[in-house]
């Protein structure tokens, strides 16, 4: 069965320093793979989408990896501000069809939830 | 930005009542989901449509759970009668195309149900 798993399910830091989410995933064949933040009381958005060829996307003070080999991701976040506050989520796609996780393909996992302290 | 609408923001309900959410998605946008989303098991697939047509239900308990597609512009889910276990955060999400490989899969803000 397809599967992700997320580390750690929950972390707490102080604002301005730096963290690092992981997550690993038996999800085959693969598509690709995302993370999504989602804010207290509203649905989840998403920060990166990377392909099986991608090992690295950026988007502003998130940085996401991949290692197709490994099956593994990680989550980057850079001087930490309060407004990181959320949980993370990881979403692996499958091609051509149910995974045994989702809609065409897509396998949740339950977030790491972060909270920014001050 | 576009957005998907999803209403009521919040139920509280008791047991036994019917309850009905409701869920506009993006202009455009043909194929809708609906998730639920806990604590301990995170979000999951109840169903979901294309161009209006239901293509996946199997995460739904059929007996109490239903979801309908009336028009392009909104997607409802039922359930009746409501438990307390159904007590969840439901979410709908909009895409164009297969949500495998799209950039524009967009949630809703989500029904925060609570069945007392």
């Amino acid at each position: 069965k397809n599967q992700v798993e997320q580390s750690p399910q929950s972390l707490i830091i102080l604002e301005g320093k730096n963290c690092t989410l992981q997550c690993n995933y038996t999800v085959s064949p693969f598509s690709n793979l995302r993370w999504y933040k989602q804010d207290t009381g509203r649905g989840p958005v998403s920060l990166t989408i990377m392909t099986f060829s991608e090992n690295t996307k950026s988007n502003g003070r998130y940085t996401a990896t991949l290692d197709a080999d490994t099956k593994q991701s990680s989550l980057h976040i850079t001087a930490s501000q309060l407004s990181d506050s959320a949980s993370y989520i990881c979403v692996v796609s499958s091609v051509g069809g149910r995974s045994g996780g989702g809609a065409d393909g897509l396998t949740f996992g339950k977030g790491t939830h972060l909270i920014i302290q001050p | 930005d576009a957005r998907v609408t999803q209403t009521p923001r919040h139920k509280v309900t008791e047991m036994g009542q019917e309850v009905t959410m409701r869920c506009q998605p993006i202009l455009g946008h043909n194929t809708v989901f609906w998730y639920r989303q806990t604590m301990m098991q995170g979000l999951e697939l109840l169903a979901y449509f294309r161009n209006r047509a239901p293509l996946d239900d199997s995460g739904m308990p059929k007996d109490r759970f239903s979801a309908e597609m009336p028009d392009a512009t909104l997607a409802t889910l039922k359930i009746q009668p409501s438990e307390p276990r159904d007590s969840a955060v439901y979410f709908c999400a909009s895409v164009w195309g297969q949500g495998l490989s799209n950039y524009g899969y967009t949630f809703g803000s989500g029904t925060r149900l609570t069945v007392v």
